[in-house]
């Protein structure tokens, strides 16, 4: 059973505009979420986290807002720039180390 | 430092044929995780170490998959017999430690299996 969920398969927006990229979590007890960004060919890689004791974090042109009582994380970059386009993993985490994975969100920004 | 080194990047095999899959993690990185990527289940833990010692295989979905870690510099993950619906991306990943909140991943082992 998927304790992380991305609901939007793909998403596609006009270079220079905000993408807006969503994440829901079943499991209360997770502490930590990070989002973490996959080019074609390529491991993911780390882009940025935010505890549970906080409701943002940014860093540059990224964003990551949660909301502990709906249970949902965001992703908010602004603005967008094709380098940005790739698939982006939602993850979250409570106790040790063992991390829980959305399905994905494929992000396409278009020139 | 490099980074997480996988061996192969691509494998093809057929039905029934022996898998083995190859991870170095990052030298100093106590934990090493296992994952498989699939459309319908996204990015899927299937076994991580501490330590060398297996943690949670949990993951594992049958005992066709086995994996070890016989020393900290190198794991295996093996499919036995292995079947189409094993076809995916397996990815390795390591981490400083149990409390460290990042995980660095290898670029990946494409999996087809005919």
């Amino acid at each position: 059973d998927q304790q992380v969920k991305q609901n939007s398969p793909s998403l596609s927006v006009q270079e220079g505009r905000i993408s807006i990229l969503n994440c829901d979590y079943t499991n209360s007890m997770f502490d930590y979420f990070l989002w973490y960004k996959k080019y074609p060919a390529e491991g993911p890689t780390f882009l940025i986290s935010i505890s549970s004791i906080k409701d943002k974090n940014e860093d540059g042109r990224f964003t990551v807002f949660l909301n502990k009582s709906a249970k949902h994380l965001s992703l908010h970059i602004v603005p967008s720039q094709p380098g940005d386009s790739a698939v982006y993993f939602c993850a979250a985490k409570y106790t040790g180390n063992q991390f829980y994975f959305g399905t994905g969100t494929s992000l396409t920004v278009i020139p | 430092d490099a980074g997480v080194i996988q061996s192969p990047r691509h494998e093809v095999t057929e039905m029934g044929q022996e898998v083995t899959l190859r991870c170095k993690p990052i030298s100093g990185h106590n934990s090493l995780f296992w994952y498989r990527q699939t459309m319908m289940r996204g990015l899927e833990l299937l076994i991580y170490f501490n330590n060398n010692v297996p943690i949670d295989d949990s993951g594992m979905p049958e005992d066709r998959f086995s994996a070890k870690m016989p020393n900290a510099s190198f794991s295996t993950l093996k499919i036995q017999p292995s079947e189409p619906r094993d076809s995916a991306v397996y990815f390795c990943a390591s981490s400083p430690g149990q409390t460290y909140n990042e995980q660095f991943f290898g670029p990946g082992t494409r999996l087809t299996v005919l």
